[in-house]
């Protein structure tokens, strides 16, 4: 099945240590999204793709950073992770043109100790 | 800006019919999103509006008015399985292929028996 990969599901770090959480998707979608959601909020728009092209939120901390090495796969780098970026991570792809739904990955859950 | 407001929460009970209500202020529109979201899970899915009026899918219904930036999701013969949270969702561009969506905070839905 077509489908929106994220590992690990659960991922622990220690405070100031860099983790990589990935994201993978067999749709052949043009487009990537990282969304950050922190319990009983909406998810937030870290950055997205559109193929190779990066896009970053205005109010995205530097401390992310992401790459896209080719059309399947996405990383989110948390450079040095802090108590408050312990949350859910949602990787999300859409086709690129027209009805733009968007499908999630089951999400990484990061606790950063 | 972007607003979009839903309510926290709501209770409802097993068989009954429940309407989410969601209204939306934002700096242009292309479509407004559904998404189911389980606890602990990712987003998924449930129904798009770009043009006013009601689309049907099973038990889910989602209702549009552009003019009143407005729109509901409506349950029918709720089951316990229906517990989650509802996030409405918009994307505010014009004919662009890869603009992310807007969330709402979403609302948590409780079934019971």
């Amino acid at each position: 099945d077509a489908m929106v990969i994220q590992n690990p599901r659960y991922q622990v770090t220690q405070f100031g240590k860099p983790v990589t959480l990935s994201c993978s998707q067999t749709l052949n979608h043009n487009v990537m999204y990282w969304y950050q959601q922190k319990s009983s909020q909406a998810p937030k728009l870290l950055f997205h793709y559109y193929d190779k092209d990066f896009n970053n939120e205005a109010d995205t901390p530097d401390n992310f950073q992401s790459r896209r090495p080719n059309t399947s796969f996405c990383f989110l780098d948390i450079r040095s992770p802090g108590l408050g970026d312990a949350a859910m991570y949602l990787c999300a792809t859409s086709r690129g043109s027209g009805e733009e739904t968007q499908y999630f990955g089951p999400g990484t859950r990061l606790l950063v100790l | 800006g972007q607003n979009i407001d839903q309510p926290t929460e709501m209770t409802a009970t097993e068989g009954a019919i429940v309407q989410i209500n969601c209204t939306y202020q934002t700096s242009g529109f292309n479509g407004l999103f559904w998404y189911q979201q389980h606890a602990g899970e990712a987003p998924t899915f449930l129904s798009y509006n770009v043009l006013d009026g009601l689309e049907e899918k099973g038990r889910f219904s989602s209702f549009l008015s552009r003019s009143k930036g407005y729109s509901y999701l409506l349950l029918k013969e709720l089951q316990m399985k229906d517990s989650a949270s509802y996030l409405c969702a918009v994307r505010d561009a014009w004919n662009s292929g890869n603009t992310p969506l807007v969330f709402g905070k979403g609302t948590r839905l409780s079934v019971i028996a």
